[in-house]
């Protein structure tokens, strides 16, 4: 299983872009780069998903560059909502999934 | 999207009892399901994979005798701790992969704080 690296934490204001950088060094040609958030006693929810180049949904975008050796989670114009610890992860389907962790996120009014 | 569901949300119970949580897939048929585990602060450590109809496969260091997992069905899977402790008091989180949607999807249900007293 490919291990990740992220920053342990970072903190944003309101209304800002946030992005939070991957690093999967020994990532496989098969696995898939998956983000969740988690909220304090809830469980994690998916965010995005992508293999390669940029994947963009209603609330996030993923850029994968050429070596897929990382990847950026980019949230556009945060809340306080957005307050919250962002997981990537980076495994193939049908495998299990091991949780680094994680990028404690913290939006300030 | 698919939704997942546990029971209970929150337990407490005395040391030397046993407690059974039950994690099912609402919407959809969930060939495989994950127990973790998550203490304050930390991420969550993934306990075992269990597929529908085969014994679940724990992960290194995860007890098999004390952590009772039974996939019964494509929609169910409980996670039973025997004799918990104090140290067992934790918050537990089942996951399922569905046979559709994205190539490596997974739903994650509310979790259930177990304190065991």
């Amino acid at each position: 299983l490919a291990k990740t690296t992220q920053p342990i934490s970072m903190d944003s204001y309101e209304g800002q872009e946030v992005n939070i950088t991957c690093s999967h060094n020994n990532i496989a040609t098969n696995d898939y780069i998956t983000w969740y958030q988690q909220f304090p006693s809830q469980g994690p929810r998916f965010i995005i998903q992508g293999y390669k180049t940029k994947v963009t949904n209603e609330v996030a975008s993923l850029f994968i560059p050429a070596d897929r050796k990382s990847s950026t989670l980019s949230l556009p114009r945060v809340s306080l909502s957005d307050t919250a610890v962002y997981y990537c992860l980076v495994g193939v389907a049908g495998f299990k999934t091991i949780f680094g962790a994680g990028t404690r996120l913290f939006v300030k009014a | 999207g698919a939704v997942v569901s546990q029971h209970p949300s929150r337990v407490i119970c005395k040391s030397g009892t046993s407690v059974k949580i039950e994690c099912r897939s609402l919407d959809f048929q969930a060939t495989t399901m994950f127990w973790y585990r998550q203490f304050p602060k930390q991420s969550l450590m993934l306990m075992a994979t269990s597929n529908e109809g085969s014994k679940a496969t724990y992960e290194q260091g995860v007890e098999k005798d004390k952590f009772l997992i039974n996939h019964a069905s494509l929609t169910l899977s409980t996670l039973t701790v025997t004799s918990a402790h104090p140290e067992d008091s934790s918050f537990y989180i089942c996951s399922a992969r569905s046979r559709r949607g994205a190539p490596y999807e997974q739903y994650f249900g509310p979790g259930t704080r177990l304190t065991v007293t």
